[in-house]
């Protein structure tokens, strides 16, 4: 089932720029994960970030999330032409096995 | 980092043939397993979550006799797509997460199409 929405739906920028993608979901959650997933392919975890924290930095991306207005951020800096992917926020639902609840995901698009 | 595999990554059948979609957890126990279903450019559904040992638990509008899903062993589920339809033809992923763990590994993808 699908929770979060992301904005925007496509982003395209030129290398070197950075990129940022929102989140906004609709219930409580323990945390927030990022993914990432090339054309045709899995999906790669980037990052997680509990409920109790606020900014979480991982090389050249940081995340954010405000519990208050259930939203969270995604910021590649310094974009390079192989980050051009879809990017996905996904929460957990809270239940025993960590089930997922996922955006409807960011395409970026890099522009060497 | 956790590895999962899957196989096959592509497969073509004829309609009312029957299919199945392996994925293996290399470098852990998963106890559990979960399959997606992924339409082009959209996100991805949740069709079926599984423990190991444990029947799956289908996402609601999700037939169990359609998608058969077991999950005999901590490193082994499978997904048999019966009788297919080329309204079946999908991109299908699994992901496999480890006990107490948040974080999701996921497979390649089996991009299935069904004639």
């Amino acid at each position: 089932s699908q929770q979060g929405e992301e904005d925007p739906q496509a982003l395209s920028i030129q290398e070197g720029e950075n990129a940022t993608m929102n989140c906004s979901y609709k219930t409580s959650i323990n945390n927030l994960q990022w993914y990432r997933q090339n054309s045709g392919r899995g999906l790669v975890h980037l990052i997680l970030i509990r409920s109790n924290e606020r900014e979480k930095h991982s090389g050249r991306l940081r995340v954010t999330l405000d519990t208050s207005k259930k939203s969270s951020s995604l910021l590649i800096t310094a974009s390079r032409a192989a980050d051009t992917a879809s990017y996905f926020c996904a929460t957990d639902a809270g239940d025993s096995n960590y089930q997922l609840i996922w955006g409807a995901g960011t395409k970026l698009i890099i522009k060497p | 980092g956790a590895v999962v595999s899957q196989h096959p990554s592509r497969v073509i059948c004829k309609s009312g043939t029957s299919v199945k979609i392996e994925c293996r957890s290399l470098d852990f126990q998963a106890t559990t397993m979960f399959w997606y279903r992924q339409f082009p450019k959209k996100s991805l559904m949740l069709m079926a979550t599984s423990n190991e040992g444990s029947k799956a638990t289908y996402e609601q509008g999700v037939e169990k006799d359609k998608f058969l899903i077991n999950h005999a062993s901590l490193t082994l589920s499978t997904l048999t797509v019966t009788s297919a339809h080329p309204e079946d033809s999908s991109f299908y992923i699994c992901s496999a997460r480890a006990r107490a763990q948040e974080t999701q590994y996921f497979g390649p993808g089996t991009r299935l199409l069904v004639l």
